[in-house]
């Protein structure tokens, strides 16, 4: 069974743009969290879907956004990229709420 | 919220040798993870192990739930073991799959 796959896996942006990252999780399995690494704060989480509807958001500002579609695939957004918003951004899926999470390889976003 | 603490923070071993590494939880989870960071950023699953022992190879892991910790036990290490371990915990009460990460233990080992 192939694992979660994260699109695309390395981007660079210039402060202002736009980006949007996609997240394909384990087949049959239906909940996607989002978390964001950077070397300053560590893992955090971002934000959990599960059948299309976003069931816990972390502390993080409005230009952080998601979805998640039918499929169960997710996408996440970022709007007016800082500088800041470089990081190592991390897709985990789960079958249900509490099982085991299994995350992506990551898309490392450069944000110049 | 739930506070993750790992210890040590860095960890040096030369080939061969054992490791304890340490995860408490400030509050009670009802799932807890480890993980093994490789050199390219994926968390690669070790163990889900909300209570009990587990063994898997060389690594093996034990949760005490009711005294919110967790410990994970490198044997005869090898160099390729060498990278950042994470502990994860979540708390299901409030209807959430966030799971809460610990700072990490770096672990390089030596030839």
């Amino acid at each position: 069974k192939a694992g979660v796959t994260q699109t695309p896996r390395y981007l660079i942006k210039t402060r202002g743009q736009q980006v949007t990252l996609s997240c394909s999780p384990i087949s049959g399995h239906r909940s996607v969290s989002w978390y964001q690494q950077t070397p300053g704060q560590g893992l955090q989480f971002l934000f959990e879907y599960f059948s299309e509807t976003q069931r816990n958001k972390g502390n993080f500002p409005g230009r952080f956004s998601g979805r998640q579609f039918s499929n169960s695939r997710s996408e996440m957004n970022v709007s007016t990229l800082e500088l800041g918003d470089s990081a190592l951004y991390l897709c985990a899926s789960s079958l249900v709420k509490g099982n085991e999470q299994f995350f992506g390889p990551g898309t490392r976003l450069t944000v110049l | 919220g739930i506070q993750v603490e790992q210890s040590p923070p860095d960890l040096i071993l030369q080939e061969g040798a054992n490791s304890t590494l340490r995860c408490n939880f400030s509050d009670s989870v009802n799932n807890l993870q480890w993980f093994h960071q490789n050199p390219w950023g994926q968390l690669i699953n070790l163990f889900y192990i909300p209570s009990g022992t587990k063994q898997n190879g060389r690594l093996s892991a034990t949760t005490v739930a009711t005294e919110r910790y967790s410990l994970l036990y490198i044997s005869s290490s090898q160099t390729t073991d060498s990278g950042v371990y994470f502990c994860a915990g979540a708390n299901y009460g409030g209807a959430t799959n966030k799971l809460i990460f610990g700072t990490g233990t770096l672990l390089a080992v030596q030839p």
